[in-house]
C-alpha cells in the first residue's frame, strides 16, 4: 500500500532556509502536496506539484521531485516565526484516483 | 468566502457514550471527507461523499462509526459506543469535485478535538 514518511522535527533560526523531507512509496503517484497545519487550526494546501516536473516555486515556497527515488521536498526561504506550524506531505496515487495519503507530518520551529 | 465549518470545536465524554459532529463545506462543493487525526499522526480518510452519496467508506470502523449527508449538503458524523482509542481531532474537508482529475484540492474546517475517558 501507499506510505509517506516524513522526519518529524525540525528547527531552524528565523532568516534562514528550512527544508522538510518526504519520501514516499507510491510510484504511480500523480500529484503530490503540501498542507500547513497551524496549533488548533485544520489543514491549508501551500502548494503542489505534479509528478511530470521536477520543480516548482511559489514566492519563498521551492518543492523539488525527485521520482526516481520518490523524494519530495519543501524549502523555504527567509523562515519567519510565522512559518512555526506542522507541514504535511501527502500523495494522490494513480490517474483517477481521489484518496490522500498523508505523512505523519514535521513540526517546524523557528526560533527567532 | 466562507470555509467549511465544524461544531463542536471540543467535546469530551466517557467510553461508552456517543457522540456527533457536524460539518457545512464550502457553498457549492460536492465532495465532502471525514478524516481521524490522531495525536502525531496524519490524517486519516474515514468517509467520502459526492453530493449525498458514499464514494468511499472502507476505512470507516461501521460497528461504531457512522455517517451521513442526507441532502448533499451538511453532513454528521456519529460514534456510538466511543472507545478510548478514538481520541483524536476529527477533521472535515471539502472539494469542487474529485471528478477525473487526480488533481483534488481539499479545503479543511479547523476540526473538532474528542477525548474520549
Amino acid at each position: 500500500g501507499e506510505d509517506v514518511e516524513q522526519s518529524l522535527f525540525l528547527s531552524v533560526r528565523e532568516g534562514d532556509s528550512s527544508v522538510i523531507n518526504c519520501t514516499y512509496t507510491d510510484s504511480s503517484s500523480t500529484y503530490l502536496y503540501w498542507y500547513k497545519q497551524e496549533p488548533g487550526a485544520g489543514l491549508q494546501l501551500l502548494t503542489y506539484i505534479f509528478s511530470n516536473m521536477d520543480m516548482k516555486q511559489d514566492q519563498r515556497l521551492t518543492v523539488l521531485l525527485n521520482k526516481k527515488d520518490k523524494h519530495l521536498s519543501l524549502r523555504i526561504a527567509d523562515t519567519q516565526t510565522g512559518d512555526s506550524a506542522i507541514y504535511f506531505c501527502a500523495e494522490t496515487p494513480g490517474a483517477g484516483s481521489y484518496q490522500l495519503t498523508f505523512g505523519k507530518g514535521t513540526k517546524l520551529s523557528v526560533i527567532p | 468566502e466562507a470555509g467549511v465549518a465544524q461544531s463542536p470545536r471540543y467535546k469530551i465524554i466517557e467510553k461508552r457514550q456517543s457522540v456527533a459532529f457536524w460539518c457545512n463545506p464550502i457553498s457549492g462543493h460536492a465532495t465532502l471527507y471525514w478524516y481521524q487525526q490522531i495525536l502525531g499522526q496524519g490524517p486519516k480518510l474515514l468517509i467520502q461523499f459526492q453530493n449525498n452519496g458514499v464514494v468511499d467508506d472502507s476505512q470507516l470502523p461501521k460497528d461504531r462509526f457512522s455517517a451521513e449527508r442526507l441532502k448533499g449538503v451538511d453532513s454528521t458524523l456519529k460514534i456510538q459506543p466511543a472507545k478510548l482509542e478514538d481520541s483524536a481531532v476529527y477533521l472535515c474537508a471539502s472539494s469542487l469535485d474529485w471528478g477525473a482529475s487526480s488533481y483534488n484540492e481539499q479545503f479543511f474546517g479547523p476540526g473538532t478535538r474528542l477525548t474520549v475517558l
